[in-house]
């Protein structure tokens, strides 16, 4: 079956750095992908990756271990707007195929 | 930026009713997907859609569910009889065919069931 766990809570502070982590356990991995969630609204991509190592896009990064199973998004400079749900998502095979999603970290940044 | 957009934003229904929902999809994207969100859960996977056809489905869509795209634009899903598990935020989300082959969702529509 597949599998992909985070925790479904976190609460950090304003300015401060964050990091979500993403297990899976999945039949075949062609990619992971991160994605945030506003309360209501759709899921907006944040990042993607298929190899091994991070990938920096402003003040938000991923990592990927593929031998592990295992991925983070690290958020740096945290605002109040970063207070979402962040989806984390497998394509489990090489095409445009679905995005097997885990249940989502709801973050919450305090004052 | 080109976006997905969906339409109606939220439908109220009577259990047994068929509803519709129309999604238009990013211009230059040529694979099209319909997920579902029950409140509080994760994103699902419904059925997705290449070249005028269903290149995949999951086991949630069944008989009661059919896609089409009738027009050049326009790609819909039709719920024949809907059942009050059926009620969850419908999302369209559409891919090019190259780069990462991320898909771009829609804003969803809020389908309630009564």
């Amino acid at each position: 079956g597949q599998n992909i766990d985070q925790p479904t809570e976190m609460t950090a502070t304003e300015g401060a750095i964050v990091q979500i982590n993403c297990t899976y356990q999945t039949s075949g991995f062609n990619g992971l992908f991160w994605y945030q969630q506003h309360a209501g609204e759709a899921p907006t991509f944040l990042s993607y990756n298929v190899l091994d190592g991070l990938e920096e896009k402003g003040r938000f990064s991923s990592f990927l271990s593929r031998s592990k199973g295992y991925s983070y998004l690290l958020l740096k400079e945290l605002q109040m707007k970063d207070s979402a749900s962040y989806l984390c998502a497998v394509r489990d095979r090489v095409g445009n195929t679905p995005l097997v999603f885990g249940k989502g970290t709801r973050l919450s940044v305090i004052a | 930026e080109p976006e997905v957009t969906q339409t109606p934003s939220h439908q109220v229904t009577q259990m047994g009713q068929e509803v519709i929902l129309r999604c238009v999809p990013i211009s230059n994207h040529l694979y099209f997907y319909w997920y579902r969100q029950i409140l509080g859960q994760k994103v699902e996977f419904l059925v997705s859609f290449y070249n005028n056809e269903i290149s995949e489905k999951s086991e949630i869509f069944d008989d009661q569910f059919s896609v089409e795209r009738p027009d050049g634009s326009n790609f819909t899903l039709k719920i024949r009889s809907t059942k009050l598990e059926d009620s969850a935020m419908y999302f369209c989300a559409s891919s090019r065919s190259s780069g990462y082959n991320e898909q771009f969702f829609g804003p969803g529509t809020r389908l309630t069931v009564l």
